[in-house]
């Protein structure tokens, strides 16, 4: 079963207003979260990312005014798309990183959201 | 820096046939990962491998198998007798300790096996 959870998994909201989706780890503690984001038939692109307790880091050309991350919990980060518009419909998807005894901490995704404003 | 290049945008096979989905990537460190995830239309991505780059012996799962080069900076991935269920795009994706795990994902390859 999925060990990151997003949530909704799709959501339409009306051009101007505010969605926040969720990126839960289900059964491990995460300290650092990762958001991509992905338009239709392209690549997916990092960008921001989530570190409990702290600000997060946002890639270059991210407004981080419109795309608010809190990660206040080891187990829950938020993306909040703030005064959403058309443009900002793309789908959503976070990763999780766990803390492992390997050099390498294990990422697991979440399913993604569709996000589409209208 | 890193990147990720998978140069085929668009592939159909015809069922049965055997597919070769192509990665090159770049990077300066030396120890790195690499990965295959499967992307259906529902979004999700599925993962598919993961490779150490200090690991450069192929592998094979079912009818899905993965050469590791390291002196051409390929990880290509190669779908034997393809079946209309492996239609879907897929991602080659890079990821090194040193950018604290973030992927840096090929812009992937959207495979149609038509039966």
């Amino acid at each position: 079963g999925a060990v990151v959870s997003q949530h909704p998994s799709r959501v339409i909201c009306k051009s101007g207003t505010s969605v926040k989706i969720e990126c839960r780890s289900l059964d491990f503690q995460a300290t650092t979260m990762f958001w991509y984001r992905q338009f239709p038939k392209q690549s997916l692109m990092l960008m921001a990312t989530s570190n409990e307790g702290s600000k997060a880091t946002y890639e270059q050309g991210v407004e981080k005014d419109k795309f608010l991350i809190n990660h206040a919990s080891l187990t829950l980060s938020t993306l909040t798309v703030t005064s959403a518009h058309p443009e900002d419909s793309s789908f959503y998807i976070c990763s999780a990183k766990r803390q492992g005894d390997f050099v390498f901490d294990t990422i697991y995704f979440g399913e993604g959201s569709w996000l589409t404003v209208v | 820096a890193q990147k990720v290049t998978q140069a085929q945008t668009e592939i159909s096979v015809v069922e049965k046939e055997d597919v070769t989905l192509d990665c090159v990537y770049e990077t300066r460190d030396t120890t790195y990962y690499l990965f295959w995830y499967k992307q259906p239309p529902s979004g999700e991505l599925v993962f598919l491998i993961r490779r150490n780059s200090f690991d450069e012996q192929n592998e094979i799962s079912g009818r899905y198998s993965w050469n590791f080069q390291k002196s051409t900076s390929s990880f290509n991935f190669t779908i034997t007798a393809s079946q209309v269920v492996d239609s879907a795009v897929y991602f080659c994706a890079l990821s090194d300790e040193n950018t604290g795990n973030q992927f840096y994902f090929g812009t992937g390859t959207s495979l149609t096996v038509i039966p």
